[in-house]
């Protein structure tokens, strides 16, 4: 199948760190994606990784990836209460050009 | 980064009529567009592919009859809710693709949001 599962909720207080985790199926994706939805809005792509990659980091945010368990997280730094939103992995699994999304995580930042 | 604009970005509408959504690469050229639809608080389930100028590929369960897409340009691609009921009610995303394989980068549009009464 191609499910990408995340848990649904995670809250931290603000200036902490945010651990958001997906596991996903196919171990031929070639990248993998994460996504942030604000409330109505659309998505934005905030980082990838490339499949052969162990880690990526781009300012706050770092990126882990584990392909022998099919893992993935997304760590976001010093969290603000602007990071608040609905955070989506996302795998092209093979043979496909669109994407799989998780469930998604709704992240909320308290003050 | 390329933008997507899609519009109208809500319309709320009788049922039993029927609305098209339109979505624009405005600075790309986006050779493939994908059709996702959201239902509240639930994940992006895609709907359909379409590549310019040929017919779109549906997934399983969604009605090529009753979700017209047409990708008549490089740039412009619409879906119409056809005899739209309020089950059809939901937030439809489009995205575009470039079109260079597995790296490729796909833009989202902002997104619709369809009411129907």
């Amino acid at each position: 199948g191609e499910d990408v599962e995340q848990s649904l909720f995670l809250s931290v207080r603000e200036g902490d760190s945010s651990v958001i985790n997906c596991t996903y199926t196919d171990s031929s994706s070639t990248y993998l994606y994460w996504y942030k939805q604000e409330p109505g809005a659309g998505l934005q792509l905030l980082t990838y990784i490339f499949s052969n990659m162990d880690m990526k980091q781009d300012q706050r945010l770092t990126v882990l990836l584990n392909k022998k368990d099919k893992h993935l997280s997304l760590r976001i730094a010093d969290t603000q209460t602007g990071d608040s939103a609905i955070y989506f992995c996302a795998e092209i699994p093979t043979g496909r050009r669109a994407l799989t999304f998780g469930s998604g995580t709704r992240l909320q930042v308290q003050p | 980064g390329a933008v997507v604009s899609q519009h109208p970005s809500w319309v709320i509408c009788k049922s039993g009529t029927s609305v098209k959504i339109e979505c624009r690469s405005l600075d790309f050229q986006a050779t493939t567009m994908f059709w996702y639809r959201q239902f509240p608080k639930q994940s992006l389930m895609l709907m359909a592919t379409s590549n310019e100028g040929s017919k779109a590929t549906y997934e399983q369960g969604v009605e090529k009859d009753k979700f017209l897409i047409n990708h008549a340009s490089l740039t412009l691609s619409t879906l119409t809710v056809t005899s739209a009921h309020p089950e059809d009610s939901s937030f439809y995303i489009c995205s575009g693709g470039t079109g260079q394989g597995a790296g490729e980068t796909q833009y989202f549009g902002p997104g619709t949001r369809l009411l129907v009464l």
